[in-house]
């Protein structure tokens, strides 16, 4: 079972839509984060969290609202979607401790809305 | 401004040669620096990391280097193979970003031809 799961895989909405994404991480990292990829422009940060109740705003929050159920569990939701919402998003989780602090993601979800 | 540049255009190499990809930053202090690869449609995978003390990092065929007067990290795979090619994305961690997460480039596109 991968280590790092993100549902949908993908999902097609309409503009004004509220969206959720989830993540699942069966690695027990704390540290869990939500990025977009647009082509050219790569992974921008959206929100981290280093525990389940520390959330932080990434490098293009607006628009975009997260929740850390459990240590296992980082949503990322869209209130209203629109078009230019439209990208692949990645979870990650990390753990420091081990002193590289390497990121593992999840296989993406393709949002596309219209 | 803080910017994170890697080669937009993709890099064409011939099997068995040397590949090179280049990540420049402007604005950052980095503590570290990571690379990743990025196959199409997947997350990326952690590859290297390079503190800042330190000049070169050696993996198998891979080979990271670090220039902080120069603010640069190459990035280099030895007897490249087809089955390199991939999108190779470099990542600063740097605490002048106000954030605790690492800040991506967009990538370079390495092609191995056979």
């Amino acid at each position: 079972d991968a280590d790092v799961t993100q549902t949908p895989r993908n999902r097609i909405t309409k503009t004004g839509k509220r969206i959720m994404l989830e993540c699942s991480q069966t690695k027990g990292h704390d540290r869990m984060y939500w990025y977009r990829q647009d082509p050219g422009l790569g992974l921008r940060l959206i929100y981290y969290s280093f525990d389940v109740k520390d959330i932080n705003k990434g490098e293009i929050s607006d628009g975009y609202s997260v929740s850390r159920q459990a240590q296992a569990k980082f949503s990322l939701s869209l209130e209203s979607a629109i078009p230019n919402q439209t990208a692949l998003y990645f979870c990650a989780t990390s753990d420091p401790s081990g002193g590289y602090n390497e990121q593992f993601f999840g296989p993406g979800t393709r949002l596309t809305v219209l | 401004s803080q910017k994170i540049e890697q080669n937009s255009e993709a890099l064409n190499i011939q099997e068995g040669k040397t590949a090179t990809l280049t990540c420049n930053y402007t604005n950052y202090s980095p503590a570290y620096l990571q690379w990743y690869r990025q196959d199409p449609g997947r997350g990326p995978v952690f590859l290297l990391l390079i503190r800042e003390n330190e000049k070169e990092k050696r993996k198998e065929r891979l080979k990271v280097t670090f220039d902080t007067t120069l603010k640069q990290s190459l990035f280099h795979i030895t007897a490249s193979q087809p089955a390199d090619s991939a999108t190779y994305l470099c990542a600063i961690y740097s605490m002048d970003t106000g954030r605790r997460a690492l800040t991506f480039g967009s990538g370079t596109r390495l092609q191995v031809q056979p």
